[in-house]
């Protein structure tokens, strides 16, 4: 079945630091990514949707200057916390869906567990 | 806006048990539905997808069922065991997105 690798699966990072999170399609080109976050005992909430070589499309309240994605090319997507804060740490995940696969279905990435000190 | 709810929250059972997960959703306009399987610190899993003219799909020991109009889905595990442990999310998605709006899930735990 398809794959959706994604890197780093969890870091520590201080506070004013940026991180980065990549997700990556093995087996199939990815027309879209799109990235969600998960606080503890909450619901995985979309932040946004990401189509290769557009600028990505944020949810209500997500702040684009501070969650920067590229889609640069059609096997990868990244997610660029900048100046975390502890507020940001969060469980991320990327979910992808193109072709080659089947149509109905979005494909995860293994998530990423992020802390803020 | 579409809103999800799963009951309950948790839910634990000794092995060989057969159990029924719930979900519910408020927006009946749906284009399908999905069960994922979430593992601690890990990504999410599919494993089952209804489309919104579906009534049920079966895999295995699952079996999920939806009534669109009614707003209500049901996962079914028969015979748990305890690999059966983990966290099952509930999400719909409406037409002409892809975007999965998603329950808080039902941590299930099976006892050996």
């Amino acid at each position: 079945g398809a794959v959706v690798s994604q890197h780093p699966s969890w870091v520590i990072c201080k506070s004013g630091t940026s991180v980065k999170i990549e997700c990556r399609s093995l087996d199939f080109q990815a027309t879209t990514m799109f990235w969600y976050r998960q606080f503890p005992k909450q619901s995985l909430m979309l932040m946004a949707t990401s189509n290769e070589g557009s600028k990505a499309t944020y949810e209500q309240g997500v702040e684009k200057d501070k969650f920067l994605i590229n889609h640069a090319s059609l096997t990868l997507s990244t997610l660029t916390v900048t100046s975390a804060h502890p507020e940001d740490s969060s469980f991320y995940i990327c979910s992808a869906f193109g072709t080659g696969v089947s149509n109905e279905k979005l494909f995860f990435g293994s998530g990423t567990q992020l802390s803020v000190l | 806006k579409q809103e999800v709810t799963q009951i309950p929250a948790a839910l634990s059972v000794p092995e060989g048990e057969n159990l029924v997960l719930n979900c519910s959703f408020t927006d009946s306009a749906i284009y399908n539905l999905q069960w994922f399987r979430q593992d601690p610190g890990k990504g999410l899993t599919s494993l089952l997808l209804i489309q919104s003219s579906q009534r049920e799909q079966t895999s295995g020991r699952l079996n999920a069922s939806l009534d669109k109009s009614s707003g209500r889905s049901t996962l079914y595990i028969a015979a748990s065991q305890p690999g059966d442990s983990a966290t099952y999310l509930c999400a719909v998605t409406q037409g002409g997105s892809e975007k999965l709006v998603f329950g808080k899930g039902t941590k299930l735990t099976v006892n050996p």
